[in-house]
C-alpha cells in the first residue's frame, strides 16, 4: 500500500513562514491535497492539486509537489493557524484515498 | 450552502453492526462522487470507502473490505456505510464527505461526524 510520510511536528515563530512535508514514492506524480484540522472540528481541505487554493483560503496558504516529496508553505504565520495538518493523495494503481499521519504545527 | 449530517453512530458490541447515514443538502447530490472517511480518538483520518455518482462504482479500505458496504440513495441525496462484523479498531468518529466536483480527487466539505464505539 502507498504510504505518505509527514514530520509530526513542526516550530514557527508568528510572522515567520512554516513548511510542512509530505513523502512519498514519486509523489510528484500525484496530485497532493492538504488539509486543516483544528481540535474538535473537521478537517478542512486549504490546498487542493498541490498548489490550488480553494475560495476563503488565504493567499498565505500554498503548496508545491516535486519527485519524492510535496510540501505545504504557510506564509506570515499567525497564531489562528496553529492546527493538524494532513496530506492526502488519489493513489490510482489502487483506487485508494491516502492520508498522511499527520503534522502539529505549534506557533511558537 | 452545502451541508452533510450524519447520524447512525452509537455503542455496538465486538461483532455487532450499525448503518451509517448521511443527508446532504445544499447542492447537486448526484454531481459528486461520496465517501466516508473516519478517524480514531487521537489518530489522522482513514479513508473508509468511496462511491461514484450513480452508485456503479465503490472501493473500499484494505481495514474494512469484505465488512463494511457503502451505497446511496440519491432521490433522497443520501449517503449509507452498512458496517458489519465490528471489531474495537472500529471505534472512531465517521464522517461523510464530498468529492470535489472536478477531476480533483480532494475533499471540498465533510460532516461534522457520527460517533462509533465498538466495545463489549
Amino acid at each position: 500500500s502507498y504510504v505518505l510520510t509527514q514530520p509530526p511536528s513542526v516550530s514557527v515563530a508568528p510572522g515567520q513562514t512554516a513548511r510542512i512535508s509530505c513523502g512519498g514514492d514519486y509523489i510528484g506524480t500525484n496530485h497532493v491535497h492538504w488539509y486543516q484540522q483544528r481540535p474538535g472540528q473537521a478537517p478542512v481541505l486549504v490546498v487542493h492539486d498541490n498548489n490550488g487554493r480553494p475560495s476563503g483560503i488565504p493567499e498565505r496558504f500554498s503548496g508545491s509537489n516535486s519527485g519524492n516529496t510535496a510540501t505545504l508553505t504557510i506564509s506570515r504565520v499567525e497564531a489562528g493557524d496553529e492546527a493538524d495538518y494532513y496530506c492526502q493523495v488519489w493513489h490510482s494503481s489502487s483506487d485508494h484515498w491516502v492520508f498522511g499521519g499527520g503534522t502539529k504545527l505549534t506557533v511558537l | 450552502q452545502v451541508q452533510l449530517v450524519e447520524s447512525g453512530g452509537g455503542v455496538v458490541p465486538p461483532g455487532g453492526s450499525l448503518r451509517l447515514s448521511c443527508e446532504a443538502s445544499g447542492f447537486t447530490f448526484t454531481s459528486h462522487g461520496m465517501h466516508w472517511v473516519r478517524q480514531a480518538p487521537g489518530k489522522g483520518p482513514e479513508w473508509v470507502a468511496v462511491i461514484s455518482f450513480y452508485g456503479d462504482s465503490k472501493y473500499y479500505g484494505d481495514s474494512v473490505k469484505g465488512r463494511f458496504a457503502i451505497s446511496r440513495d440519491n432521490s433522497r441525496k443520501t449517503l449509507y456505510l452498512d458496517m458489519n462484523n465490528l471489531r474495537a479498531e472500529d471505534t472512531a468518529l465517521y464522517y461523510c464527505v464530498r468529492e470535489m466536483a472536478t477531476a480533483s480527487s480532494s475533499y471540498d466539505h465533510w460532516g461534522q461526524g457520527t460517533l462509533v464505539t465498538v466495545s463489549s
